[in-house]
């Protein structure tokens, strides 16, 4: 069974700290990777996707990807009260396989 | 771009009616939706998949007979809860794919039911 672990916190991170948010994934044929931001009683918004080995940047969002460690990572820069929220991350093995989702990690960002 | 609608954002019901769930693709042409449920705090769990025209796969444990799916065209998926009940009571969401991108998923703002 494909697996993608996160770690479910909350993070608490001071505003204008960098946020890590981490996730591990069990198929090493894992060709697509996401990270989506959940607001408390909302739907999940996509934010980042990342298909190659490294960094991707996009404004304060950087997503990180390591195929060979089975790792992708999401930094927040500049956190802000509003970055506060469930980050969940999303993992496809190609074609027309489903994506797996984590099960989120709680960020808290103190003003 | 790659908008998903929902109808409603809310329903209450009573005990026993059915309750029918639209989900629309605004801007693409989604060849596969997906329906999620979520409980308070909880993550988010597939229900089923479905591409257009074609019966939904559901997941384990989710009964076909009680949550009706309809992928009638490329932009319009509907969920039926039939007989709800309280315990059905929960935030469903659907999301929705294209053929150039099967990969992403992009979701619906989410239907609150609340079964009385």
């Amino acid at each position: 069974q494909k697996e993608v672990e996160q770690n479910s916190g909350p993070l608490s991170v001071p505003e204008g700290a960098i946020a890590s948010l981490n996730c591990t994934y069990s198929d090493r044929g894992s060709q697509s990777f996401f990270w989506y931001r959940q607001y408390s009683g909302k739907s999940p918004e996509l934010i980042m996707s990342i298909y190659s080995n490294g960094d991707k940047e996009d404004g304060r969002f950087t997503a990180q990807l390591n195929k060979a460690s089975q790792y992708v990572s999401l930094l927040i820069r500049d956190s802000q009260p509003s970055d506060s929220a469930t980050y969940l991350c999303a993992v496809h093995s190609g074609g027309y396989q489903k994506v797996t989702f984590g099960t989120g990690t709680k960020l808290q960002v103190i003003p | 771009g790659a908008v998903v609608s929902q109808h409603p954002s809310w329903v209450i019901c009573k005990s026993g009616t059915s309750v029918k769930i639209e989900c629309r693709s605004l801007d693409f042409q989604a060849t596969t939706m997906f329906w999620y449920r979520q409980f308070p705090k909880q993550s988010l769990m597939l229900m089923a998949t479905s591409n257009e025209g074609s019966k939904a796969t559901y997941e384990q444990g989710v009964e076909k007979d009680k949550f009706l799916i309809n992928h009638a065209s490329l932009t319009l998926s509907t969920l039926t809860v039939t007989s709800a009940h309280p315990e059905d009571s929960s935030f469903y969401i659907c999301s929705a794919s294209s053929g150039r991108a099967p990969d992403t998923q992009y979701f619906g703002p989410g239907t609150r039911l609340t079964v009385l």
